[in-house]
């Protein structure tokens, strides 16, 4: 199993505040990264897919950033709302299969 | 269009039992899979299908069977229910394997076993 880490694996922050989180995962074998934004009581809904290092994305306040050569992504929320609260999941994908992290779980508290 | 759609939503099994999970797309998607996702341990594969009729194990295959006998459809067996297997069932789909292409998940199936 080729291990995906989330951190942190929980965030509590107040409205307007700016929040990052970290995924990282083997460099080797590298095909793509993908993030998922999952409310509760919802499914995993796809935010970003990354392929080339130094790739940045960007939806809105929230963006991400690949690091392919030592094995990290980056997630951004700029000013953070309520209805930013979520888990917000990355995968590792080889080509063949998806490899999840457990998440990070952001409570925007108003 | 309606995506993924898993049914049920809610199960309540008792030790022993049997039951099949369903999971259609009406995507045309090659890959479709079932996920289970327990509290601190993330979404795990259970078992990944590339196409009608091939099927394959994930990481946690045993006490699950699958088929695909449709691309639309992937059911995924509990054969002989046990507690160990209270969880939420996640299934997934996407267009084929070796592209950069994400997953569109269904809505989930909370399954517990008593």
């Amino acid at each position: 199993i080729l291990n995906v880490e989330q951190s942190p694996q929980s965030l509590h922050v107040q409205e307007g505040d700016s929040t990052n989180f970290t995924c990282s995962f083997p460099s080797s074998n590298f095909y793509a990264l993908h993030w998922y934004r999952w409310e509760t009581a919802k499914s995993p809904e796809a935010l970003f897919v990354m392929t080339l290092n130094g790739d940045e994305k960007k939806k809105g306040r929230i963006s991400a950033t690949l690091n392919t050569k030592e094995g990290y992504s980056y997630l951004y929320i700029k000013g953070s709302q309520p209805e930013d609260s979520a888990t917000y999941l990355c995968a590792r994908n080889t080509g063949n299969q998806f490899y999840f992290g457990t998440g990070t779980s952001l409570t925007v508290i108003p | 269009n309606a995506g993924v759609t898993q049914t049920p939503k809610f199960q309540v099994l008792k030790t022993g039992q049997s039951m099949t999970l369903q999971c259609a797309q009406d995507m045309n998607h090659e890959y479709m899979s079932w996920y289970r996702q327990d509290p601190g341990m993330g979404l795990r594969l259970i078992h990944y299908s590339v196409g009608a009729g091939i099927t394959d194990q994930g990481e946690v295959p045993n006490g699950y069977n699958v088929s695909r006998s449709t691309t639309e459809d992937f059911p995924l067996r509990l054969l002989s229910a046990a507690p160990s297997q209270t969880s939420v069932y996640f299934c997934a789909s996407s267009p084929q394997t070796g592209t950069i292409h994400g997953y569109t998940f269904g809505s989930g199936t909370r399954l517990t076993v008593v």
